[in-house]
């Protein structure tokens, strides 16, 4: 079974600077797909960005990217200027592809979970 | 993406109790799952709810203590039966967006039972 592990409960960082959350990953399969979520106090999950495994080239969205690391099995979020906006609780997420599941599994694995304060 | 929306938002039920949560969505998707996320942790999948199917289960959750239904493409209800307080919890549905393959969810329904 997979599972998705994140090493940091909380974070903190100040405002305009850059932090990167960690998430590490444990899969036997090849293909697959990575996502990072936001839940803020008002318990929306909000979908921040994702990443086919198939695809080396990293991900980003604006002020989002990520560092994939595929044979470390590391999926690292990075936040770039920091605004009071990004405060939340930050979910690492796996989920296998649809063709190794033949369309059955679309099952949501997470983390635990990174708790980030955004200092002003 | 889809747009998700639960009722209610929140609800205080006494042990013993049932409630319905409804979570509909703005497009017709063949897919859509109910999730639990208790107090302080992470979200934990209940189950699968496609539609003219029988929801499947995760282990660990029953159809007699969480029966779901799936009337057509953009509905559906997740029913928490027999409510102890260890069923407080956010209850979240979500969907997939069939050509993205990327999951949404639903702002969710806070629930406290006492």
């Amino acid at each position: 079974a997979q599972t998705v592990t994140q090493s940091q409960p909380e974070m903190s960082v100040q405002e305009a600077e850059t932090v990167t959350l960690s998430c590490t990953y444990d899969t036997s399969e090849s293909d697959y797909y990575l996502f990072w979520y936001k839940q803020p106090p008002s318990r929306q999950m909000i979908l921040v960005i994702r990443q086919e495994a198939y695809k080396q080239q990293n991900a980003t969205e604006n002020r989002f990217s990520v560092n994939f690391q595929k044979a470390a099995k590391s999926f690292s979020l990075k936040i770039s200027d920091s605004q009071l906006g990004d405060a939340a609780m930050y979910f690492c997420a796996y989920r296998t592809s649809f063709l190794n599941s033949g369309g059955s599994n679309y099952k949501l694995t997470f983390g635990k979970g990174t708790l980030l304060t955004v200092n002003p | 993406s889809a747009v998700i929306s639960q009722k209610p938002s929140r609800d205080i039920c006494q042990r013993g109790t049932s409630l319905t949560i409804q979570c509909q969505v703005d497009s017709q998707v063949t897919m859509m799952f109910w999730y639990r996320q208790q107090p302080g942790q992470s979200l934990t999948l209940i189950a699968t709810a496609n539609q003219g199917s029988e929801a499947t289960y995760e282990s660990g959750f029953v159809i007699d203590k969480f029966p779901i239904s799936r009337p057509n493409l953009t509905f559906s209800t997740l029913t928490v039966s027999n409510m102890s307080p260890e069923d407080s919890s956010i209850y979240l549905c979500s969907v997939i967006a069939p050509i993205q393959e990327t999951q949404y969810f639903g702002p969710g329904t806070r629930l406290l039972v006492l």
